[in-house]
């Protein structure tokens, strides 16, 4: 079965560099959730898309930016980096339903700043 | 403070014996759901149960609700060097109907052979 497909799984920056990080989720899934797991951390929520407009907002800083295209899938920019932006940065997508939804996730990006 | 708070953070046991891991939270609820996480891989997907249920079977996988002590258990039967993995809970708050997923800081389970 399809699964969220992220890209590129690992990716190296230098501090003060731009980063785009792609998420496709699972087919006629229309939410999407952006995560970020410091090292030894849980996931933290960063933003999320229903729809393609942006449904939920969390502790996302202002140097990143998201958004859900019309083919559902999502891109999360990110720049002027700093060391503490290296993380593993996943994807989910979800199809909302009745009683709360089940998001699948994806492999991760993992993001590592120099 | 964290949603989830998962207890104990590390657990290791031998090949066969069961585990038990734990999650407390703070709000209510919409649902809750377990996800396993290898080192530095992708979170997948192993039970939700839901605010007005208060166990659930899948597998060797045993969960519990406690909506009134805002907690839940995460049982592994008869677990196997496999099972080694980091164990989240997270939650759906119920004011935000899955909208946002807050996880605890996870178990990081240890299965000898």
């Amino acid at each position: 079965a399809a699964g969220v497909i992220q890209s590129p799984r690992h990716l190296i920056k230098e501090k003060r560099e731009t980063a785009t990080l792609k998420c496709y989720p699972i087919p006629r899934h229309d939410t999407v959730y952006w995560y970020q797991q410091g090292p030894g951390q849980d996931p933290q929520f960063l933003i999320s898309f229903y729809e393609k407009m942006q449904s939920d907002k969390g502790s996302i800083p202002d140097r990143f930016s998201a958004q859900q295209f019309s083919d559902y899938h999502s891109e999360l920019n990110m720049s002027s980096l700093e060391l503490g932006d290296s993380a593993l940065y996943f994807c989910a997508s979800s199809s909302p339903g009745t009683g709360g939804t089940e998001a699948f996730f994806g492999q991760g990006t993992r993001l590592t700043v120099v | 403070s964290q949603q989830g708070e998962e207890d104990p953070q590390a657990l290791s046991i031998q090949e066969g014996e069961n585990a038990t891991m734990n999650c407390s939270y703070k709000t209510s609820i919409n649902n809750l759901q377990w996800y396993r996480q290898n080192s530095g891989r992708g979170l997948v997907h192993l039970i939700l149960i839901r605010s007005n249920e208060r166990e659930k079977h899948s597998g060797r996988l045993r969960v519990t609700l406690d909506t009134s002590k805002k907690s839940s258990s995460l049982l592994i039967t008869a677990s196997r060097a496999a099972d080694t993995a980091s164990y989240f809970c997270a939650t759906v708050p119920e004011d935000n109907y899955g909208q946002n997923f807050v996880f605890g800081p996870g178990t990081r389970l240890s299965v000898l052979p």
